[in-house]
């Protein structure tokens, strides 16, 4: 059984369009994350949801947008797609303040 | 700002040899993670290290911690060729794993 399970794997859309990634954990976690990778493979945090409460909410724009309706799952609504929001998104689940267990990423690719 | 500062960003090295990788970070803190994430892939969990002096081991690698120092070291011995990633570490200052801040990476290439 996967973890922290992330869908979908690979996301190709044109600017301008509204997408969503969905993320699911079986661990009993607490708290959930989504962070950024870019091209760089750089690493930041976007948000944290502790029991369904957004409790990080990093300089993001508001195009991006968390929802968190238990606290297993944690999804990412992007909308307005810009050429700049191509990275691969990475949802994480932690309990109790222990290590992060990320998930297998979702590459998203604005055309 | 917290920064998390890596060296070196690429490490190519032969198999057999010794090598460490150096992670400074600008904010006191007790609590330092390591992650290895191959090429398309996601992040698996290495080392979590809580406080001064910290040390922990692990087939070929070991990683330890100087919280006065903020540095972190990441030491591989006798490198194999499985060892070829890209290693992060990351810092939290928050108190819970809520708020990392990860280094820039350091891709390892162990060659034949």
């Amino acid at each position: 059984d996967t973890a922290v399970s992330q869908t979908p794997k690979y996301l190709v859309t044109q600017m301008g369009n509204d997408k969503s990634i969905k993320c699911e954990q079986n661990l009993g976690h607490d708290t959930m994350y989504w962070y950024k990778q870019d091209s760089k493979k750089f690493l930041k945090i976007m948000f944290s949801y502790n029991n369904k409460e957004l409790i990080i909410n990093e300089t993001v724009p508001n195009r991006f947008s968390p929802k968190s309706p238990d606290k297993a799952h944690l999804n990412l609504h992007i909308n307005s797609l810009e050429l700049g929001d191509s990275a691969v998104y990475f949802c994480a689940s932690s309990h109790g303040g222990k290590v992060l267990t990320f998930g297998a990423g979702s590459r998203l690719t604005v055309l | 700002e917290l920064k998390v500062e890596q060296n070196p960003l690429f490490l190519s090295m032969q198999e057999g040899k010794n090598y460490t990788i150096y992670c400074n970070y600008s904010t006191t803190s007790d609590r330092l993670y390591w992650y290895r994430q191959d090429p398309g892939k996601s992040l698996e969990s290495l080392f979590v290290l809580l406080s001064n002096g910290a040390v922990k081991q692990e087939g070929r690698l070991m990683a330890s911690l100087d919280t006065k120092a903020r540095l972190s070291t990441l030491h591989i011995t006798a490198a194999v060729h499985d060892l070829s990633a890209t290693y992060f570490c990351a810092v939290d200052v928050s108190g819970t794993a809520s708020k990392l801040t990860f280094g820039t990476g350091t891709r390892l290439q162990v060659t034949l």
